[in-house]
């Protein structure tokens, strides 16, 4: 079985200032891949990053950076200098070896403060 | 290129009633999947199509419940005998088969409110 933990329900952020966003997984699978995704209040679910179990370097992708401590099994999202468009819900997904769908956690609702 | 859409965006339907909801994918994936959210949660998964066929059931898919894909591209989902417990957001996503990461591609959700 899979499960995604994220203990943050809110975060508040002040404007250009960096925040992360906790995210621990448990697997027995070999390998997996990780996700993060944005959920605005209109409802789409956007992807932000992607960390495969192998991938020596933590991810990156513009403002979004992926903290990924194997041993620990976390991942953690860092947003840097943040804007008030990022006030959203943001959820830690992951899908194990073999599998299609993604599990995910329940969320952390993030508001940028200006 | 359009997204994933879905329809209809809302639906309100008193308890007992059958519902329907729509969703087409990006056309050139081959993938799709329904997820259920509830307020303040995270995505649930219901099932999981490759073409046509369906692949992969979750235990949250009661008999109630019945999907289709009939030409493998786009799905309906059917719920019959609505309860109130069934009020939640419906998500529709799809992806390709050739990408290695297995990105999910959302569309906005069909929101179900059951009185």
């Amino acid at each position: 079985a899979q499960k995604i933990t994220q203990t943050q329900p809110g975060m508040f952020v002040q404007e250009k200032e960096a925040v992360t966003l906790d995210c621990t997984y448990d697997t027995s699978d070999p390998s997996y891949g990780l996700f993060w995704y944005k959920q605005p209040s209109s409802g789409e679910m956007i992807f932000l990053i992607y960390q495969g179990s192998y991938d020596q370097q933590n991810a990156t992708e513009g403002r979004y950076s992926l903290n990924f401590q194997k041993a620990r099994k976390s991942a953690n999202l860092v947003i840097s200098a943040s804007q008030l468009g990022d006030s959203a819900m943001y959820f830690c997904a992951m899908r194990g070896t073999g599998r299609r769908a993604l599990t995910f956690g329940s969320g952390t609702r993030l508001q940028v403060q200006p | 290129d359009t997204g994933v859409s879905q329809d209809p965006r809302h639906k309100i339907t008193k308890r007992g009633q059958n519902v329907t909801f729509r969703c087409d994918p990006i056309s050139e994936h081959n993938r799709l999947y329904w997820y259920r959210q509830t307020l303040g949660q995270g995505p649930e998964f219901l099932t999981y199509f490759q073409n046509e066929a369906q692949l992969e059931k979750s235990r949250l898919l009661s008999d109630r419940f019945s999907a289709e894909r009939p030409k493998g591209s786009f799905s309906t989902l059917e719920i019959q005998r609505t309860e109130q417990g069934d009020s939640a957001m419906y998500l529709c996503a799809s992806s390709s088969r050739t990408d290695v990461r297995g990105e999910l591609f959302f569309g906005e959700g069909s929101r179900l409110t059951v009185l």
